[in-house]
């Protein structure tokens, strides 16, 4: 079947740390990524995208994410978490013209001050 | 200036009663949908719907029935609410069906049922 994997459930760090969260989708052929964010009591937001081009990308408030075709994956990075950056995150994959986005399980990000 | 709103935010009610949660965006987009994200938080699409017309209908009980009654309304109305309906339901929008337009998310309705 059809899928976006998030590895990690639950990833508790403290703050200054590094994070990667990881993303794998099992589809073949064109695809556009991205990674949304869910802070506690909010809407989800866009992080950031991938469609084409540079496969490092970069979005708001320090996130990266880098497409890796040959694994398909698009993990998520971070050079040193803050403690507002607690929140819910999303991979979300899309392969079509139809706005059909497939959604990840979701990773809970718990940053201790 | 609220981008993408829903109503009510909040919605608790007796199985087996009938219920409608309205979104509306003021973005300009021409593509809505609806979301449901179980008590795991797994994000599932329900519909879509581009320019007033269905574009995407999942696997999803004739219990809910979308309605968009112009391109920046979307309601989902539910009948005959059931247990396993309870959940928090996102609207989103989009400029497009174009699988790199970012859609944006109303702030969810968690609807419980008892």
């Amino acid at each position: 079947a059809q899928s976006v994997s998030q590895h990690n459930h639950h990833v508790i760090l403290s703050e200054a740390a590094s994070l990667e969260l990881g993303c794998n989708y099992s589809y073949g052929g064109t695809v556009n990524l991205f990674w949304y964010v869910q802070y506690p009591g909010q809407h989800l937001q866009l992080l950031l995208k991938y469609f084409s081009g540079d496969p490092l990308v970069k979005g708001i408030k320090g996130f990266e994410a880098e497409f890796i075709k040959s694994k398909f994956s698009f993990n998520l990075r971070k050079p040193s978490v803050q403690w507002s950056d607690t929140a819910e995150y999303f991979c979300a994959v899309n392969r079509s013209n139809t706005g059909k986005l497939i959604f990840g399980q979701g990773t809970t990000l718990q940053v201790k001050p | 200036d609220t981008a993408v709103s829903q109503t009510p935010k909040y919605l608790v009610t007796q199985m087996g009663n009938d219920k409608s949660i309205k979104c509306e965006q003021n973005l300009g987009h021409d593509t809505m949908y609806w979301y449901k994200q179980d008590s795991k938080k797994f994000l599932k699409i329900m519909f879509s719907y581009n320019n007033k017309e269905l574009i995407i209908n999942e696997t999803v009980p004739n219990r809910f029935s979308p309605k968009s009654p112009d391109k920046a309304h979307l309601n989902l109305h539910i009948n005959s609410l059931e247990l396993g309906d309870s959940a928090v339901y996102f609207c989103a929008s989009s400029p497009g069906l174009a699988g790199v337009a970012e859609q944006f998310f109303g702030p969810g309705t968690r609807l419980t049922v008892l």
